[in-house]
Order: C-alpha cells, then sequence, then structure tokens
C-alpha cells in the first residue's frame, strides 16, 4: 500500500497563476483533508470531505477550491495564488470510527512569488 | 480562535532527559485526544491517543496524562532519544465529527 500519495512534491508559482494539487489514498477511507502547515501556525485545515461527494469549508478556505473527485482522490485547486499562499499543504485521510487517526502525505511545498 | 492551546513552542532536552508538553482545551465535547509525531520533510504520523474516561495511557517511552477535571492533557517522552527530535502536536477530536482540532506544535531537539 502507498498510503497517502501527493502530486507534486515542490512548486513555484507567480502571483496570479492558477494549478492544482492531487492527493491520492489507496486505503479505502471515506474521509479526505486538505491542511496547510506555516511557522508556529501548527496545522490548518482548509477544506474536508467527510465522504465521497461532500466538501465542507476549514478554518482557512478563502482562495482555495477542493473537489472529491471519487472515494480515492481528493483535488486541491488555487485558482489565483498569492504570496499568502506559501506553506506546506499535507493531504490527509481517516475511516470511519477512527476519526482521531488520520494518515497524511508527505506534502506539496509551493511558493509562490 | 484556537481551541486546544499547546507549550511550550520549542524545547530542548538532554539525551536520556524527559521531554514534557503540555495541552489544555476549553470545549468539553472534545471525546478523543491524539498526539502526533512529524519529522522534518515528512507528514505527520499518529503517535499515541487516549480517551478521556483514562487517566494515562503508556506505550514504550511514551505517556499521555489526561486531567479531566483541569482540562489538560500531557505528552511525556521518558529516556529521550536524539531520534525523538521532531515535531509534536497534541489534537482533540469531537464525536459525530470527521475532522481534528490540532495544537500549534512543539518543536523538540534531543541534545547528544
Amino acid at each position: 500500500n502507498a498510503g497517502v500519495t501527493q502530486t507534486p512534491k515542490f512548486q513555484v508559482l507567480k502571483t496570479g497563476q492558477s494549478m492544482t494539487l492531487q492527493c491520492a489514498q489507496d486505503m479505502n477511507h471515506n474521509s479526505m483533508y486538505w491542511y496547510r502547515q506555516d511557522p508556529g501556525m501548527g496545522l490548518r485545515l482548509i477544506y474536508y470531505s467527510a465522504s465521497e461527494g461532500t466538501t465542507d469549508k476549514g478554518e482557512v478556505p478563502n482562495g482555495y477550491n477542493v473537489s472529491r473527485l471519487n472515494k480515492r482522490e481528493f483535488s486541491l485547486r488555487l485558482e489565483s495564488a498569492a504570496p499568502s499562499q506559501t506553506s506546506v499543504y499535507f493531504c490527509a485521510s481517516s475511516e470511519q470510527g477512527r476519526r482521531y487517526e488520520q494518515y497524511f502525505g508527505p506534502g506539496t511545498r509551493l511558493t509562490v512569488t | 480562535q484556537q481551541q486546544v492551546k499547546q507549550s511550550p513552542q520549542s524545547l530542548i532536552v538532554q539525551k536520556g532527559g524527559i521531554s514534557i508538553i503540555n495541552c489544555a482545551y476549553e470545549n468539553t465535547a472534545f471525546d478523543y485526544f491524539p498526539w502526533y509525531q512529524q519529522f522534518p520533510g515528512k507528514g505527520p504520523a499518529l503517535l499515541i491517543a487516549i480517551r478521556p474516561d483514562v487517566s494515562e495511557k503508556k506505550e514504550g517511552r511514551f505517556t499521555i496524562s489526561f486531567n479531566k477535571s483541569a482540562k489538560q492533557f500531557s505528552l511525556h517522552i521518558m529516556d529521550s532519544q536524539p531520534g525523538d527530535s521532531a515535531t509534536y502536536f497534541c489534537a482533540a477530536s469531537i464525536k459525530g465529527y470527521s475532522t481534528l482540532t490540532f495544537g500549534k506544535g512543539t518543536m523538540l531537539l534531543v541534545s547528544p
């Protein structure tokens, strides 16, 4: 099992450019999450999908959109990147009944210049 | 509004010492308290978790202590090793919700 995979690992964007971060899990988990991690700010939830077909806003959703493509895949889109979106982005998943145990991907380091 | 307050932000401990990280919460609806460990360049991973009806849980050198009346819980790392150097996050979850509320993290450095 690969667990949670994320692409790309690194990305540099110019202000105003758009991009999609991809995430896939092979553990048959129902719930998937997108976080951003910034120094001193911990892990902040951007969006989550409690189950296939549903998405909900987290703590910091502005400037982002998500798509739960199927049970395996959950993508995060930046429509018009801003320097404030420079961060490390993590995707995670969890199974129903063990919501306290989230499995994280390796992260995408995004720099917006 | 931060619902789980974690301290300290950073911690330096000598090899063989005890590392202690504390968390406090206000929301009494929280019903599960996990700790995550994150090594540089990696995603966080579940380390240990506790329910509020248990006062202590031990797994190897890692122990969670839980004080329900004070709404506080802490992670103790006994005989700390350089390989324990990582960022540690406490978290809390609410029954019926699939999200976790994370503390801001503690960067632990265990000096050789």
